[in-house]
């Protein structure tokens, strides 16, 4: 299996231009999440999907960004317009529920992240 | 609000020795804590999990230790070596259908001195 992949790995743009982020999840894993990292909040959920439908998206910054996942081997993040702040490390990552006992946890495996830089 | 909390950016350790990495949560409903590493370039991977009826749960060198009391969890390395040199997340669920998500802390980055 080739895990998570995500593309581009890099991206340099400038302020108002739009943004695709892509990331393939791992064949048989029913959970999607986009994750951002920066120094001040570290990891920050944005929005995950369970069977494509998005769950929970109230970690989306603002109404720039938007993510889709129109199959189950796809899924986008956009940023349109892009500003200087949003520059990070952006993570997908896919999960199954692991159950231990009564318990359940999602135990997620990240793609390699997308680095972006906004000018 | 920041529900996961690793109050030490940084640690430096020699090689050997033991290294003691601290998280303390604040949503007294987590019930099931993991340890994610990331080395640069890369994406966090997995490293070891408790759940709340433990105290503790270990995996070769790695222990991961629980006080709900607290709200506190640790994970200690040892003997730590120069490949555990990376970044260690601390996360936290409280696992329901239509709420699955894991609340990540901002990150502690263990160097190990040889």
């Amino acid at each position: 299996d080739a895990g998570v992949i995500q593309s581009p790995r890099h991206e340099v743009t400038e302020m108002g231009q739009e943004v695709t982020l892509r990331c393939k999840p791992i064949s048989g894993h029913d959970y999607l999440f986009w994750y951002r990292q920066t120094m001040m909040r570290g990891l920050e959920l944005l929005i995950y999907f369970n069977n494509n439908v998005p769950i929970d998206d109230s970690g989306m910054p603002e109404d720039r960004f938007s993510a889709k996942m129109p199959n189950a081997s796809f899924s986008t993040l956009k940023i349109q317009p892009s500003e200087p702040r949003d520059s990070a490390v952006y993570f997908c990552a896919s999960s199954y529920i692991k159950r231990t006992g009564a318990f359940g946890a999602n135990v997620l495996t990240f793609g390699a992240g997308s680095r972006l830089t906004v000018l | 609000d920041q529900q996961v909390k690793q109050n030490s950016p940084s640690l430096s350790v020699q090689e050997g020795r033991i290294s003691i990495l601290n998280c303390d949560y604040t949503n007294s409903m987590f019930d099931y804590f993991l340890w994610y590493k990331k080395y640069p370039a890369e994406g966090p991977t997995f490293l070891i999990s408790i759940s709340s009826i433990k105290d503790k749960n270990e995996d070769g060198r790695f222990t991961v230790f629980l006080n709900k009391s607290a709200k506190h969890l640790s994970l200690h390395i040892v003997p730590s070596q120069p490949g555990d040199s990376a970044v260690y997340f601390c996360a936290a669920s409280k696992f329901n259908f239509g709420n699955e998500k894991l609340t990540f802390g901002t990150g502690t980055r263990l160097t190990i001195i040889p």
